[in-house]
């Protein structure tokens, strides 16, 4: 099973500012790595799919990048509504499946 | 636009069972993969289970085996998953999510039904 572990579990940011988040996979996932956000009582939703492609509608401000191993979801400035969970996914060797634990992005 | 909507969660005592259903509107249901994904209060996301559009393909999280079942009606547009013997550590909020690419990308999500496991 591929672990995906994220850092920072928590990223303390003003509105604005840029937000840099880290997902590393215990063995190569080649591009095959997702972003979903996830806001609180809501569902997950798609940002970013294979590394580095947006999903329908999510703002240029999102961008995603790596292969391999390590990847990064870049918010340039943050708005208000993108204080939020943010998790990683891989499905490049599955079942199973294998999320994340998370990254915390809070109004500081 | 596509919609997935849960429905059947609840209290359950351990031991016992549950049904979760997911209808879907908006899309061929049946040219989708679909999975099951969990998310215990206050965790991170578990893929449970996942079954192919023709239902030839289906696989479970280790965590499930032996005491999940998986199905879907084309002709309906419902995915289900059939929950027994339930232990406490079953209890999250059960989403079903969209695959799109039949390889684990996971367009559409729904809202989520809440399953406790409590005596």
């Amino acid at each position: 099973e591929i672990v995906l572990t994220q850092s920072p579990a928590t990223l303390s940011l003003s509105p604005g500012e840029r937000a840099t988040l880290s997902c590393r996979a215990s063995q190569s996932v080649s591009s095959y790595l997702a972003w979903y956000q996830q806001k609180p009582g809501q569902t997950p939703r798609l940002l970013i799919y294979d590394a580095s492609n947006r999903a329908a509608g999510i703002p240029a401000r999102f961008s995603g990048s790596g292969s391999g191993t390590d990847f990064t979801l870049t918010i340039s400035s943050l708005e208000p509504e993108d204080f939020a969970v943010y998790y990683c996914q891989q499905r490049s060797n599955w079942p199973p499946l294998t999320f994340g634990g998370g990254t915390k992005v809070e109004i500081k | 636009q596509v919609q997935l909507v849960e429905s059947g969660g609840g209290l359950v005592k351990p031991g016992g069972s549950l049904r979760l259903s997911c209808a879907a509107s908006g899309f061929t249901f049946s040219d989708y993969y679909m999975n099951w994904i969990r998310q215990a209060p206050g965790k991170g996301l578990e893929w449970v289970s996942y079954i192919s559009s023709n239902r030839r393909y289906i696989n479970y999280a280790d965590s499930v085996k032996g005491r999940f079942t998986i199905s879907r009606d084309n002709a309906r547009n419902l995915l289900y998953l059939q929950m027994n013997s339930l232990r406490a550590e079953d209890t999250a909020v059960y989403y079903c999510a969209r695959d799109r690419t039949e390889g684990g990308l996971l367009d559409y999500w729904g809202q989520g039904t809440l399953v406790t496991v409590s005596s």
